[in-house]
């Protein structure tokens, strides 16, 4: 059965620090990685990773993808107050259309 | 228009009723989805439409759940006999062609459905 996992499951900072948030996968037919910010509601787009190896970058976050270790970071410098948020990774399959595979997230709390 | 847009933003109904959830996707994306999101819990796959056709059903929980867009545009997901496990909020997202494989999808704020 395919799955996407992510750790930790919830994450309390202050203002200011970094932090590194994990998403492990295991699929078949891996085609990309998709990493979402959700606040209150909707989700929103962060990156899509397909390549090994090559960092994404905006702004304080950034995000890279190990193919062969099957997982994918998310790191956010400096973290502030707005980065408080829920953050979903998930995976795109071939062959499998708009079939997005979630991870259960990680809720990020930043303390002022 | 400029957004996914959902409607009705919550609804509140009792075990047993039927309910009808509304999506209207970005003018122009082809491409439509439905996912549940429970609880401290990712968002979950029900139905993937590409224009009027559904492409993928698979994650349709059982018979009581079914999904129409008969224009390409608007979506409506329908839940009969409604059970409170169903309790969840419903997301909508669309994109363009799938097939270009762009891997962004644009949600909407979602429906929050309360079963009690």
């Amino acid at each position: 059965e395919d799955k996407v996992v992510q750790s930790p499951l919830s994450l309390v900072v202050h203002e200011g620090d970094t932090v590194t948030l994990n998403c492990s996968y295991e699929v078949t037919n891996f085609r990309s990685l998709l990493w979402y910010k959700q606040e209150k509601k909707a989700p929103t787009f962060l990156f899509m990773l397909t390549s090994s190896g090559i960092e994404k970058k905006s702004g304080r976050l950034s995000s890279i993808l190990d193919k062969k270790e099957l997982f994918s970071i998310l790191n956010i410098t400096a973290t502030q107050t707005g980065d408080s948020a829920v953050y979903l990774c998930a995976v795109v399959l071939y062959n499998q259309g708009g079939k997005l595979i979630f991870g259960q997230g990680t809720e990020l709390s930043v303390k002022p | 228009g400029a957004g996914v847009s959902q409607t009705p933003s919550n609804k509140v109904t009792e075990k047993g009723k039927y309910v009808e959830l509304r999506c209207d996707p970005i003018s122009g994306h082809t491409a439509l989805y439905w996912y549940r999101q429970s609880l401290g819990q990712g968002p979950e796959f029900l139905i993937y439409f590409q224009g009027t056709g559904a492409a993928d059903d698979s994650g349709l929980p059982n018979d009581r759940f079914f999904a129409v867009r008969p224009e390409g545009s608007v979506s409506t997901l329908k839940i009969q006999r409604t059970e409170r496990g169903d309790s969840a909020v419903y997301l909508c997202a669309s994109s363009l062609n799938r097939d270009r494989g762009t891997g962004e999808l644009f949600f909407g704020e979602g429906s929050r459905l309360t079963v009690l």
